[in-house]
């Protein structure tokens, strides 16, 4: 089976830097994917990490260690604008396209 | 360059009724995967489409069904409707063998 752990909630003040950590337990693993959620909306692609390492993409970036099955999505000059839902989702190596196992989220409130 | 397009965007039925939600991929994408998404909780996997075929399906009974058309476009059915089949159904869509998958707006089914 498969398992992803994250915290359920982060509290960050405006202008900060706050890491969202992901643990995933997986037969098997591809690579690791983040998602963001506005509360009513659909998850929005962030980043994909397949090797070990940080992937950034202006104010995000995302690590990634398979040795430690472990991954985080870092999250610099915060906005009240990320206050949302950020989920992992572990790509299975599978045919083709593999489906998305996700996490159950983190949700973000960004403070002034 | 249109993006990932589902409908409706509500639906309310009731219990042992059937549904049918409609998706079309964004643009140059041949893979549809549909999700089901419980208030709170991560999207789970459902079942995904490649030229028309089902080819793979997550922990889902035979309730739920789906087709791919020639144009790549999708629909998802769910028959014999339960109170727990209430959720945020969500299409997504990707070009064979890349990761990244790109998510619609949801429908929202609500069931009485």
């Amino acid at each position: 089976g498969q398992s992803l752990e994250q915290p359920s909630e982060v509290t960050a003040v405006e202008g900060a830097i706050v890491q969202i950590n992901c643990t995933y337990q997986t037969s098997g693993f591809y690579g690791l994917s983040w998602y963001q959620q506005h509360d009513g909306g659909a998850p929005t692609f962030l980043s994909y990490n397949a090797l070990d390492g940080l992937e950034e993409t202006g104010r995000f970036s995302s690590f990634l260690s398979r040795s430690d099955s472990y991954g985080y999505l870092l999250l610099q000059e915060l906005q009240m604008k990320d206050s949302a839902s950020y989920f992992c989702a572990v790509i299975l190596p599978r045919w083709g396209n593999t489906p998305l196992v996700f996490g159950k989220g983190t949700r973000l409130s960004v403070i002034a | 360059d249109a993006g990932v397009t589902q409908s409706p965007t509500h639906l309310i039925k009731t219990r042992g009724q059937q549904v049918t939600l409609r998706c079309s991929p964004k643009s140059g994408h041949d893979t549809v995967s549909w999700y089901q998404q419980a208030l709170g909780q991560g999207p789970q996997f459902i079942f995904q489409y490649y030229e028309e075929e089902e080819r793979q399906r997550g922990n889902f009974p035979d309730r739920f069904s789906g087709h791919q058309f020639p144009n790549y476009s999708s629909e998802l059915n769910v028959n014999a409707l339960l109170l727990g089949d209430s959720a945020l159904y969500l299409c997504a869509s990707s070009f064979t063998r890349q990761e990244t998958q790109y998510f619609g707006p949801g429908t929202r089914l609500l069931v009485l």
